[in-house]
């Protein structure tokens, strides 16, 4: 079956360590990204990428880094520069996302301990 | 800047009607879009409307007036596994969706 697999699903972090979390798809998407979710809120664009080694950033991207060498591949580094980096992580994909709209992994739980 | 404006929370009973409302004031828009989210889990599309009018999907139905900036999500026949978190969401033109802040539905016996 296809699907989007995050992991781990929850992650703890020391501060002042970068941590990377993992997203593949073999759902054969051009399109990934990454939301990040606090409680009680809703999802905040972190980066997002439309094809194999081209990434753009998204509302938030300070703190955070990515790379997209593979199609199925789309990881995000919290590095040591995000301050507030406890939360939900949401990895999606899509063909068309506004037809189709996305599929979401089901998540990593961040939390700095 | 970007913004979606929904109620924080909403309550209904068990086989009701309930309108979730989201207006929005965007740079660009090409369409709004709907996602309903279990607590814990990953947030699944509904619907997506690009065009004014209203979008049926079995209980679930969406409308979009652009003229207004405004759209809304209405479930019939409410059920308790509807109670969830649901996010209105636009594209404003560069291919990622802008999310809403999410209105919290309470299905009660």
């Amino acid at each position: 079956d296809g699907g989007i697999t995050q992991s781990p699903k929850y992650l703890f972090r020391k501060e002042g360590q970068n941590v990377t979390l993992s997203c593949e798809q073999n759902l054969n998407h051009d399109a990934m990204y990454w939301y990040r979710q606090d409680p009680g809120q809703g999802l905040r664009l972190i980066y997002y990428s439309q094809i194999v080694n081209d990434f753009q950033k998204g509302d938030i991207a300070e703190g955070y880094s990515v790379s997209r060498e593979k199609k199925e591949s789309f990881p995000l580094t919290v590095t040591s520069a995000q301050k507030n980096p406890t939360a939900f992580y949401l990895c999606a994909s899509s063909i068309d996302e506004t037809l189709d709209g996305y599929t979401f992994g089901s998540g990593t739980r961040l939390t700095v301990v | 800047g970007q913004s979606l404006e929904q109620p924080s929370e909403v309550t209904a009973v068990e086989g009701a009607i309930v309108q979730i409302n989201c207006t929005y004031q965007t740079s660009g828009f090409y369409g709004l879009s709907w996602y309903q989210q279990h607590d814990g889990g990953a947030p699944t599309f509904l619907s997506y409307n690009a065009l004014d009018g209203l979008e049926e999907t079995g209980r679930f139905s969406s409308f979009l007036s652009r003229s207004d900036s405004y759209g809304y999500l209405l479930l019939q026949e409410l059920q308790m596994k509807d109670s969830a978190s649901y996010f209105c969401a636009v594209d404003t033109g560069r291919r990622a969706l802008t999310f809403g802040s999410g209105t919290r539905l309470q299905v009660q016996p």
